[in-house]
């Protein structure tokens, strides 16, 4: 299957600071990008989807001005938390879909996740 | 998307079969069935997929029922590290993957 690099796979960081997460796609494009969450115990929830050169559309209940998102290239997402806070701590996963609209290709994999810790 | 519905978890000893249900009985004509598997602490990974006709690939079978209304996911010889759990989601080639609860699996010895 197609490879999705994510970076870092652990951070931990003071409460006010900001960190980014990057996602990769390795041997594919990927016109469109996913970014999850996921509590323990609990299942992922999509935060935002994203098209290469436009901006992210956020599910209902996701501060934008929070969690920026960047999808530059086709290749890669960048999501940023700003100004974290403890309530922020969370596992954070970066999906791509290969393929294009109609494919039945159309197959979203995996980074093997962040786990974000906000002191 | 369609609902899906699956049991909250199963059972089953190393290398005998795991048979694992699926729901969709609102699943709709062009809408695909999705499976994917996450292993404890790592990002979800892609297992197969199929439409109407039963799939098979090098990690598992498809068995879509002729109404559509139900799949089974079969992992022939399942082992160890095929402890997870199993989501099964059923949406259009160009949406995006929603995740319910899922099946947790549990390979014993």
């Amino acid at each position: 299957g197609a490879v999705v690099s994510q970076h870092p796979s652990w951070v931990i960081c003071k409460s006010g600071t900001s960190v980014k997460i990057e996602c990769r796609s390795l041997d594919f494009q990927a016109t469109t990008m996913f970014w999850y969450r996921q509590f323990p115990k609990q299942s992922l929830m999509l935060m935002a989807t994203s098209n290469e050169g436009s901006k992210a559309t956020y599910e209902q209940g996701v501060e934008k001005d929070k969690f920026l998102i960047n999808h530059a290239s086709l290749t890669l997402s960048t999501l940023t938390v700003t100004s974290a806070h403890p309530e922020d701590s969370s596992f954070y996963i970066c999906s791509a879909r290969s393929g294009t609209s109609g494919s039945a290709k159309n197959i979203q994999y995996f980074g093997a996740g962040t786990r974000l810790s906000v002191l | 998307d369609a609902k899906t519905t699956q049991p909250p978890s199963m059972d089953c000893a190393e290398g005998r079969a795991a048979n694992l249900p699926c729901n969709h009985s609102t699943i709709s004509g062009n809408e695909y069935v999705y499976w994917y598997r996450q292993i404890h602490s790592q990002g979800p990974q892609y297992i197969i997929h199929g439409l109407k006709n039963n799939e098979t690939n090098e990690m598992a079978s498809l068995i879509i029922t002729e109404d559509r209304k139900s799949s089974t996911l079969i992992l022939p010889h399942a082992t160890l590290r095929d402890t997870a759990v199993y989501y099964c989601i059923g949406i259009g080639t160009a949406s995006k993957l929603t995740f319910g609860t899922g099946t947790r699996l549990q390979v014993t010895l």
